[in-house]
């Protein structure tokens, strides 16, 4: 089956400073890309949708400029939290879906963020 | 618009017992349904998935969940419950494959040796 992997898995970074989340479609073209973040003990919210070579689409409520998304391949999304803060501590789950006929997204393994 | 509706954030059975665990959606299109499950700290694992085809469908781990129309529900199930059922369980709607999936509030399964 397709496969999707994150990484890190868990990070734990300073009050100010930026962190990257990298997700990776291994064995399919990743046309869009989901991210999604969770609260402890809460469900999945979406965060932004990411078409590769498009600007990200960010849900409302979402900072773009806090959070940056970037799909330059067919391959890879990265997201990135810029100026971390510890609300910004969270599990940041990705997904992917292309052309595998199968109306399914992928769900990488998610990235625990601690901010300190 | 869609969204999802699971009835009950804990559910309790004993060892054997059946699983029921509820999901309602509204979707303004013929939606794709989903069931998840996610152990502490992991990601999500598809335990079955809807996609306008045979309305009972059968997942992975004895689970299985019938769609209908009539009632708007996705109902989740499995005959016997095992220790290692227990994880917090996710129904999910979306409208396409490549459209993002909106998600219940989640249900903590428990077992109860």
């Amino acid at each position: 089956g397709a496969v999707v992997s994150q990484h890190p898995s868990w990070v734990i970074c300073k009050s100010g400073t930026s962190v990257k989340i990298e997700c990776r479609s291994l064995d399919f073209q990743a046309t869009t890309m989901f991210w999604y973040r969770q609260f402890p003990k809460q469900s999945l919210m979406l965060m932004a949708t990411s078409n590769e070579g498009s600007k990200a689409t960010y849900e409302q409520g979402v900072e773009k400029d806090k959070f940056l998304i970037n799909h330059a391949s067919l391959t890879l999304s990265t997201l990135t939290v810029t100026s971390a803060h510890p609300e910004d501590s969270s599990f940041y789950i990705c997904s992917a879906t292309g052309l595998t006929g199968t109306h399914e997204q992928y769900f990488g393994p998610g990235t625990r963020l601690t901010v300190t | 618009a869609q969204s999802v509706t699971q009835l009950g954030s804990h559910v309790s059975v004993s060892e054997g017992a059946l699983v029921l665990l509820r999901c309602n959606y509204s979707s303004s299109v013929p939606p794709y349904l989903f069931w998840y499950v996610q152990y502490p700290n992991q990601g999500l694992q598809l335990l079955l998935k809807y996609t306008s085809a045979a309305t009972l469908v059968k997942g992975i781990n004895g689970f299985e969940a019938e769609f209908k129309k009539s009632e708007t529900s996705f109902h989740l199930t499995k005959p016997s419950a095992h220790m290692s059922d227990a994880a917090e369980y996710f129904c999910a709607v979306s409208a396409a494959g490549n459209t993002p999936l909106v998600f219940g509030k989640g249900t903590r399964l428990s077992v109860i040796a």
